[in-house]
């Protein structure tokens, strides 16, 4: 509904699994970003990448992989992950300069680690 | 640094009366602000923002908000509030001076619309 789009929307895995996420804006844009929202707390940054390079890394724990193979897609792969990372995922995408710019959000993936 | 403080966390108002989601912000710069909203299950979309141009900023569905500079303020305002405008409104700050890393969010205004 936005230009960006992300699979699945509902994910649920055990500590030991391994899963990706997927996200893929249709915008033209050149930033994307990872974000992690968990009730009663802020939407953390994750990750960001210009121009499919990573710019920012916001101490995010190593279980947590990010890739961008090209301007319009971005991943997140996820292994031995703990309960606390439950949460919702988003994925958004920005024309850089990234202050000058709203960023589009996808509608998130929902993360339950059992 | 900057930092953006969403003074309340939930907001109830009848259908009908006004809205009014205050947002105080804090940045060394010149700064972006920026109203999101989220309705349950879904992604963040932008309400509007503004970006050093008129203070006072027209959103979408009938939304506005006026930068102060001399109270660090930023709030959003609706004249007449309907069912479908309860979601969660997250306040935003950039800083345009450049470089990444430089969004900070707000905790969010949870708004309640009562028929």
């Amino acid at each position: 509904e936005t230009g960006v789009t992300q699979t699945p929307r509902h994910l649920v895995m055990g500590m030991t699994n391994k899963k990706s996420l997927k996200c893929e804006q249709h915008l033209g844009h050149n930033a994307m970003y990872w974000y992690k929202q968990s009730a009663k707390k802020p939407l953390e940054l994750m990750f960001v990448y210009n121009f499919k390079e990573q710019t920012e890394n916001n101490s995010v724990p190593s279980r947590f992989s990010p890739e961008c193979p090209n301007s319009s897609h971005l991943f997140l792969h996820l292994h031995t992950l703990q309960p606390e990372d439950s949460a919702l995922y988003l994925c958004a995408s920005s024309q850089p300069p990234q202050g000058e710019g709203e960023q589009y959000f996808g509608p998130g993936t929902r993360l339950t680690v059992t | 640094a900057q930092s953006v403080t969403q003074l309340d966390s939930h907001v109830s108002v009848s259908e009908g009366t006004p809205v009014l989601l205050r947002c105080n912000y804090s940045s060394s710069y010149s700064p972006s602000l920026f109203w999101y909203v989220q309705h349950p299950n879904k992604g963040l979309q932008l309400l509007l923002k503004y970006t050093s141009a008129a203070t006072l900023v027209k959103g979408i569905n009938g939304f506005e908000a006026e930068f102060k500079k001399s109270e660090t303020s930023f709030h959003l305002t609706k004249p007449s509030a309907h069912m479908s405008d309860a979601a969660e409104y997250f306040c935003v700050v950039s800083d345009p001076s450049g470089g990444y890393q430089k969004v900070t969010f707000g905790t969010g205004t949870k708004l309640q619309v009562i028929p």
